[in-house]
């Protein structure tokens, strides 16, 4: 098994653009989940998918934050516009039941 | 809301010194579980722990879940310079949910 897979690794863009991360998870993973990790506020939960469906988008920051699963092996993080305040490294993890998460390796992204 | 805390923020030992890090939640937990996150990398799931004063083994590694499920400690004997990293508990925000709450971790390092 492959894991989860994100991309791009790295992403800098201009303040203003907009910017795209994309996940696969795990075959078979029911859950899906996007993290944000900064140094000042530690891993966030941004939002949670089950089973495709959005559950609990509480902890996107903003309207400019945006997430979509369309089906099982595919998710996509959005910003637009993208901001400063926004630079940090993004996870991907998926989960099967109640059991320990899986996280990707990361997206670290710099907006300049 | 329901808040997880973790001690010390940052430990630093000579290698071969044992490491201890506590994990406290403002509530209950139904179960808790342990990341290590390297240097660079992204957090990788350790061990879930579920019931009331359970103690696991690892190797080197013993966590803890305290007998009132409110607090939970993972303790390295012997660090080695593989043992580097930062070291997160998390917990469900209500029991059998999806979703986690991170503390915000204990970063380790060692001198060889």
């Amino acid at each position: 098994d492959a894991g989860v897979i994100q991309s791009p690794r790295h992403e800098v863009t201009e303040m203003g653009q907009e910017v795209t991360l994309r996940c696969k998870p795990i075959s078979g993973h029911n859950s899906l989940f996007w993290y944000r990790q900064t140094m000042m506020r530690g891993l966030e939960l941004l939002i949670y998918f089950n089973n495709n469906v959005p559950i609990d988008d509480s902890g996107m920051p903003e309207d400019r934050f945006s997430a979509k699963m369309p089906n099982a092996s595919f998710s996509t993080l959005k910003i637009q516009p993208s901001e400063p305040r926004d630079s940090a490294v993004y996870f991907c993890a998926s989960r099967h039941g109640l059991y320990g998460y899986t996280f990707g390796s990361g997206t670290r992204l710099t907006v300049v | 809301g329901q808040q997880v805390m973790q001690i010390p923020q940052y430990q630093h030992v000579q290698e071969g010194e044992d490491f201890t890090t506590y994990c406290n939640s403002s509530t209950t937990l139904s179960n808790i579980q342990w990341y290590k996150q390297r240097p660079g990398g992204h957090p990788v799931f350790l061990i879930q722990l579920v019931k009331s004063g359970e103690v696991k083994k690892q190797k080197r590694l013993t966590f803890q879940f305290g007998e009132a499920k409110k607090n939970s400690s993972l303790h390295i004997t012997a660090t080695q310079t593989t043992d580097v990293g930062t070291y997160f508990c998390a917990g469900p925000l209500i029991q059998g949910a999806q979703k986690l709450v991170f503390g915000q971790g204990t970063r380790l390092t060692i001198n060889p």
